[in-house]
């Protein structure tokens, strides 16, 4: 019954590498997201997708792609992984796309520990 | 100055204290507001939007200040529970994005 779930919830790699970290949501939700928490506790968005389509993007680098399947899922792809890449990160979802009259709450994944050595 | 600013703490209270954050915000035409609650190694979870009027949930009140650019979120009775952090969260004007505040530790004391 988990409603937004993510895999692999710990991932430990070598600089350099490629991995994906995948996300899957069953509540219906036409947004998700995917946000960064660095050791510093900061949350930080990165991407939102609604019904498939990229609607932010953020000032991050080009190694992080994501990818949107179906609007249940949104992947998301790390070429040549660098030390800086450790952190946790969230996948979220929402009922649709935020507004300035919505309140849409948004709901999170359990997280991806990564660490890259 | 970051867009949404907490006191990061800790706030060490005995259980049964009253205890409140306030945030800040840069942008004035900000439109949504929120406070979600983050239990260590865990997801964040909404606690509760903000309102313009002001809201309560039980034990928790939410204040927004339009004026001052501020939210705040009372606890009061507080339980062993409520230990977390609590992240202050605004959704900019034009609605895309929403930008989390690090967070107020709370720790709560038998």
């Amino acid at each position: 019954d988990t409603a937004v779930s993510q895999t692999p919830k710990y991932l430990v790699t070598q600089m350099g590498n490629d991995k994906s970290i995948k996300c899957e949501q069953n509540l219906g939700h036409d947004t998700m997201y995917w946000y960064k928490q660095d050791s510093k506790k900061f949350l930080k968005i990165m991407f939102s997708y609604n019904n498939k389509e990229l609607i932010i993007n953020e000032t991050v680098p080009n190694r992080f792609s994501p990818k949107s399947p179906d609007k249940a899922h949104l992947n998301l792809h790390i070429n040549s992984l660098e030390l800086g890449d450790s952190a946790v990160y969230f996948c979220a979802s929402s009922p649709s796309r935020l507004t300035e009259s919505s309140y849409n709450e948004q709901f999170f994944g359990p997280g991806t520990r990564l660490t890259v050595l | 100055r970051k867009e949404v600013e907490q006191d990061p703490g800790p706030f060490n209270v005995p259980e049964g204290a009253t205890v409140a954050f306030n945030c800040t915000y840069s942008n004035s035409a900000s439109q949504s507001f929120f406070w979600y609650r983050q239990d260590c190694r865990k997801e964040p979870k909404l606690l509760m939007s903000v309102y313009s009027s002001g809201n309560e949930d039980g034990r928790f009140t939410a204040q927004l200040n339009r004026a001052s650019q501020y939210i705040s979120l009372l606890i009061r009775d507080s339980k062993l529970s409520d230990s977390a952090t609590y992240l202050c969260v605004v959704n900019k004007a034009g609605g895309f994005k929403t930008i989390f505040g690090a967070g107020t530790r709370l720790f709560v004391k038998a």
